[in-house]
C-alpha cells in the first residue's frame, strides 16, 4: 500500500504524560499537514510542511504540541504533558500541488489519542 | 470571522433520490473548493475540486457547484445507494494552498 500511514492507530494515555505520533506521507509528496478532528468536526489545520520546513501553524498549536519533518520524508508530531481536552483524532495527510489551485490532500487513517 | 457552514448536519434520503449537500462560507475569498467523503474512523477521501472560475463539476454521479457570488458550493449525489452514506466534508482553498474544512453532512441513504 503507497498510501499515507499513521503510527500508532490508537493511544491512551494518562493525563501529563508525552505522546509522539507518526506520519509517512505518500513518497513522492513534498507537502505534509496535521489535522485534528473531534466528534462531529471538521478537521481542523494544525500546521503543514514543504518539505522539512514548517511554513504554517496554526494558533491551535500551542507551546505543548511539537512538529518535526527532519528529512522532509516522515513527520512527527509530539505532545506533551498532555490534556483531557487533547483527546481527538489526529490526521495526517500530504500532497504535491502541481501549480495554483491543484492541492488534493490524501489522508491518513489517524491517530486517535483518549487522554484519561 | 471566517466561517464555512454546512447544512445540514445530518440528511436522510431514500435510495435513488438525489441527495444535495450544502456548503457556506463567509469572510472568505477560496480559489478553489473541494468535496471529501469521510467514513467513521477513517481520514477523509478526496472526490472532487472545482476552482472559482468554474461553475460546474461532474463525476461519474456526482456533480459540483460553485457560486462565488452567493458564496455557495452545492454536491449532489444522484441514484443515491445505501454505500454512499458516509459523512461528506467540503474544504476551502486560498492562494497559497492550504485549506480549511467545514464540520460535514453526514448522509443516510436507506434501502
Amino acid at each position: 500500500d503507497t498510501g499515507v500511514s499513521q503510527d500508532p492507530r490508537h493511544k491512551i494515555t494518562k493525563r501529563g504524560q508525552n505522546v509522539t505520533f507518526r506520519c509517512d506521507p505518500i513518497s513522492e509528496h513534498n507537502r505534509l499537514y496535521w489535522y485534528r478532528q473531534t466528534l462531529g468536526q471538521g478537521p481542523e489545520f494544525l500546521t503543514y510542511f514543504q518539505n522539512e520546513a514548517q511554513l504554517e501553524k496554526s494558533r491551535l498549536l500551542s507551546d505543548r504540541f511539537s512538529a518535526e519533518r527532519p528529512k522532509g520524508s516522515f513527520s512527527t508530531l509530539e505532545i506533551q504533558r498532555t490534556e483531557q481536552g487533547d483527546s481527538a483524532m489526529y490526521l495526517c495527510a500530504s500532497s504535491s500541488p502541481a501549480g495554483f489551485g491543484t492541492d488534493t490532500q490524501y489522508f491518513g487513517p489517524g491517530t486517535r489519542l483518549t487522554v484519561l | 470571522s471566517q466561517k464555512i457552514e454546512q447544512n445540514s448536519e445530518a440528511l436522510n434520503i431514500q435510495e435513488g433520490k438525489t441527495a444535495t449537500l450544502t456548503c457556506n462560507y463567509t469572510n472568505y475569498s477560496p480559489a478553489y473548493l473541494q468535496w471529501y467523503r469521510q467514513d467513521p474512523g477513517r481520514g477523509p477521501v478526496f472526490l472532487l475540486l472545482i476552482r472559482e472560475n468554474e461553475k460546474e463539476k461532474r463525476k461519474e454521479r456526482l456533480k459540483v457547484t460553485f457560486d462565488t457570488t452567493l458564496k455557495q458550493s452545492l454536491f449532489h449525489i444522484t441514484a443515491s445507494q445505501p454505500a454512499d452514506s458516509a459523512t461528506y466534508l467540503c474544504a476551502l482553498g486560498t492562494n497559497n494552498n492550504d485549506m480549511r474544512f467545514g464540520a460535514g453532512t453526514r448522509l443516510t441513504v436507506k434501502p
